[in-house]
C-alpha cells in the first residue's frame, strides 16, 4: 500500500481558503488519491477523489500534482464547521477496496 | 444519499461479557463491510474486511475469536466483542462498500465501554 504523510496539524483563518498537502510518493497508477474528514467522536465523511486530473465538488477542490507524488486539498471558504481531522489515503488497488488510514491533518478553523 | 448505522451508539458493559454491534446499509447493499477501532487521539486501525456470506478477514493483530463478525445480509454486519476487557474499550466504526462500486459510507460509531 502506498503511504501517505500529512502535516499534524494547521490553522486556517475562517473565511479563508484552507490547503491542507498530502504527500504519496509511493502511489501506484492505479492507485487513488482519497480524501475523508473526522469531526470530533463522528465517523469518517467522504470529502473527494481523485486519479490523475484535478477535481472539484460542492465541498472542496483537489489538486494532484503531474507526477502524483503530492496533492493538495482546498477548502475555498473555511468556516468554523470545517474544524476536523483531514485524512488522505491512497486506496489499495484490488478488490476489497480497503481504506488504510495515516495520522491525518487536524485543521483548526479560527475566527 | 448513502447512509450507514449503527447500533447502539453507545453501550457500557462489565468485564467478562460479550456485546454486539451492528451496522446497517440503510438504502443500498453493501456486499463488503469494514470494521475499524480507533483509541481516542489515534486514527482509525481497520479490523477486518467483511464479506457477505463468508468468513470475515482480519487484519494482522486481531484476534478473530474475541472479535466475531458475521455480515449475513447484504444490509447488516455484526461486531460481537467476545469476554470484553477493559483494553477493548473504543470507538468502533464501520463502513459500507456500495454493492457494484468502489465506494465506501462509514457509519456514526459506537462507544464501547468496558467496566
Amino acid at each position: 500500500d502506498a503511504k501517505t504523510t500529512q502535516p499534524p496539524s494547521m490553522d486556517c483563518a475562517e473565511g479563508r481558503a484552507a490547503n491542507l498537502p498530502c504527500n504519496h510518493s509511493t502511489i501506484s497508477g492505479n492507485e487513488y488519491v482519497y480524501w475523508y474528514r473526522q469531526i470530533h467522536s463522528q465517523g469518517p465523511q467522504y470529502i473527494i477523489h481523485g486519479l490523475k486530473n484535478n477535481e472539484t465538488n460542492e465541498m472542496a477542490s483537489l489538486i494532484i500534482t503531474e507526477d502524483r507524488k503530492s496533492s493538495t486539498l482546498i477548502l475555498p471558504h473555511a468556516t468554523l464547521r470545517d474544524t476536523a481531522v483531514y485524512y488522505c489515503i491512497v486506496r489499495v488497488a484490488s478488490n476489497t477496496g480497503k481504506l488504510i488510514f495515516g495520522q491525518g491533518t487536524t485543521l483548526q478553523v479560527k475566527p | 444519499g448513502a447512509v450507514v448505522s449503527q447500533h447502539p451508539s453507545r453501550v457500557i458493559c462489565k468485564s467478562g461479557t460479550s456485546v454486539k454491534i451492528e451496522c446497517r446499509s440503510l438504502d443500498f447493499q453493501a456486499t463488503t463491510m469494514f470494521w475499524y477501532r480507533q483509541f481516542p487521539k489515534q486514527s482509525l486501525m481497520l479490523m477486518a474486511t467483511s464479506n457477505e456470506g463468508s468468513k470475515a478477514t482480519y487484519e494482522q493483530g486481531v484476534e478473530k475469536d474475541k472479535f466475531l463478525i458475521n455480515h449475513a445480509s447484504l444490509t447488516l454486519s455484526t461486531l460481537t466483542v467476545t469476554s470484553a476487557h477493559p483494553e477493548d474499550s473504543s470507538f468502533y466504526i464501520c463502513s459500507a462498500r456500495e454493492m457494484g462500486t468502489y465506494e465506501q459510507y462509514f457509519g456514526p460509531g459506537t462507544r464501547l465501554t468496558v467496566t
